[in-house]
């Protein structure tokens, strides 16, 4: 078993640049929660997907910020424009239906100059 | 809204000591309650749980039990050994409807030989 993949697992790039993150959950797994991990915040729910669709993205720090889940096997978060603010670790999880465990990725180490 | 707050870090022992990581929360419901860690590096990984009150969640020779009428889910271990040096976090979430994990802000622990 695979476990959850993301991609890439460091990226740096220079402020005011798009930065692209991608999830592949693990297979039959039909939650997914992508997480934000900072210093000074901790870890932070961003979004959640059921089934594909988007159930709460009160997490979404704002307009900049943007996920899809086209597929079952397939997510992305969008930042554009890419802030230095926007350094840190996120990671994205999967889990069966509700009460079930979230399995985590490796995560993504962002860094923007 | 609903919170975690555990002891502050960084914890430092010696190996073969008694480990507690003390974990309080705050919910307007009736939660399950998680303790996750994070080796350097690498993405979280569920470590044990406890769906209701009183129930005692146990792996790897740590342990925690849901107490409500504290409203505390401290994690234990009998004898730490240098391999469990890592980051812990406590975590509750509802195993109906949206399933998020709301985190504690996390204790480093560095067992020393």
């Amino acid at each position: 078993d695979a476990g959850v993949i993301q991609s890439p697992r460091h990226e740096v790039t220079e402020m005011g640049q798009e930065v692209t993150l991608r999830c592949k959950p693990i297979s039959g797994h039909n939650s997914l929660f992508w997480y934000r991990q900072t210093m000074m915040r901790g870890l932070e729910l961003l979004i959640y997907f059921n089934n594909n669709v988007p159930i709460d993205d009160s997490g979404m720090p704002e307009d900049r910020f943007s996920a899809k889940m086209p597929n079952a096997s397939f997510s992305t978060l969008k930042i554009q424009p890419s802030e230095p603010r926007d350094s840190a670790v996120y990671f994205c999880a999967s889990s069966l239906p509700p009460g079930y465990e979230q399995y985590f990725g490796p995560g993504t180490r962002l860094t923007v100059t | 809204g609903d919170s975690v707050t555990q002891m502050e870090g960084p914890v430092t022992l010696s190996e073969e000591a008694f480990l507690t990581i003390n974990c309080t929360y705050t919910a307007t419901g009736y939660p399950s309650l998680f303790w996750y860690v994070q080796y350097p590096g690498e993405g979280l990984q569920l470590l044990l749980k406890a769906t209701k009150a009183d129930d005692k969640g146990s792996n790897k020779g740590f342990e925690a039990t849901y107490r409500k009428e504290t409203t505390s889910f401290h994690l234990e271990k009998g004898s730490v050994q240098v391999s469990d040096s890592a980051v812990y976090f406590c975590a509750l979430s509802y195993p109906q409807g949206a399933q998020k994990l709301v985190f504690g802000q996390g204790t480093r622990l560095t067992i020393n030989p």
